[in-house]
């Protein structure tokens, strides 16, 4: 595989369910990347990871759990989620964060969908 | 506060060239991104610029204006699987990644 791989691609979940998203990456990145995609709406970045190291949390509901066990992974924890949280999750990597020109790699997404 | 403003959507002919204009007021400037975005799909990078002038890769250009904070993505030849959408985003700097909403680009024969 190469590039950036996400699973599942699609989810369906109850808001009493409790579920994980995972990230790999196959590009020798330090950072990672958490972000939610909803319709007609700018990217939202959600966490940071760089060098396994959590750098970068904007204000995300505690229903979102990040792990980072190691450079070329990451998992996103959802619990009690809601029906607004449903959207296109995207994880993205780059060589190291904060450089000007550092270029984020996307993943295809998982579209999740909270009933 | 911050803002990327990008036209939501833009109809073009295919073999025709289209321009999608990306305007910017952000906490500093360390570079502009271009990405494509089929539906359903990741965004895959199409271009970087952080000095003005036109950059150029082939059927697809892009421009910058940091005095007027401008960009625009310039597509030649339009071939059908142009059709996407055309995210602008820019580092500011504190090297935050700001995103407009997107372009979606329809292409018809």
């Amino acid at each position: 595989e190469t590039g950036v791989t996400q699973t599942p691609r699609h989810l369906v979940m109850g808001m009493t369910n409790k579920k994980s998203l995972k990230c790999e990456q196959h590009l020798g990145h330090n950072a990672m990347y958490w972000y939610k995609q909803s319709a007609k709406k700018p990217l939202e970045l959600m966490f940071v990871y760089s060098l396994e190291e959590r750098v970068e949390n904007n204000s995300v509901p505690s229903r979102f759990s990040p792990e980072c066990p190691n450079s070329s992974h990451l998992f996103l924890h959802l619990h009690t989620l809601q029906p607004e949280d449903s959207a296109l999750y995207l994880c993205a990597s780059s060589q190291a964060f904060g450089g000007a020109a550092d270029t984020q790699y996307f993943g295809p997404g998982t579209r999740l969908t909270v009933l | 506060g911050q803002n990327i403003d990008q036209p939501t959507e833009m109809t073009a002919t295919e073999g025709a060239i289209v321009q999608i204009n990306c305007t910017y007021q952000t906490s500093g400037f360390n570079g502009l991104f271009w990405y494509q975005q089929h539906a359903g799909e990741a965004p895959t990078f199409l271009s970087y610029n952080v000095l003005d002038g036109l950059e150029e890769k082939g059927r697809f250009s892009s421009f910058l204006s940091r005095s007027k904070g401008y960009s625009y993505l310039l597509l030649k030849e339009l071939q059908m699987k142009d059709s996407a959408s055309y995210l602008c985003a820019v580092r500011d700097s504190n090297y935050q990644l700001i995103w407009g909403a997107g372009t979606k680009l329809i292409i018809k024969p």
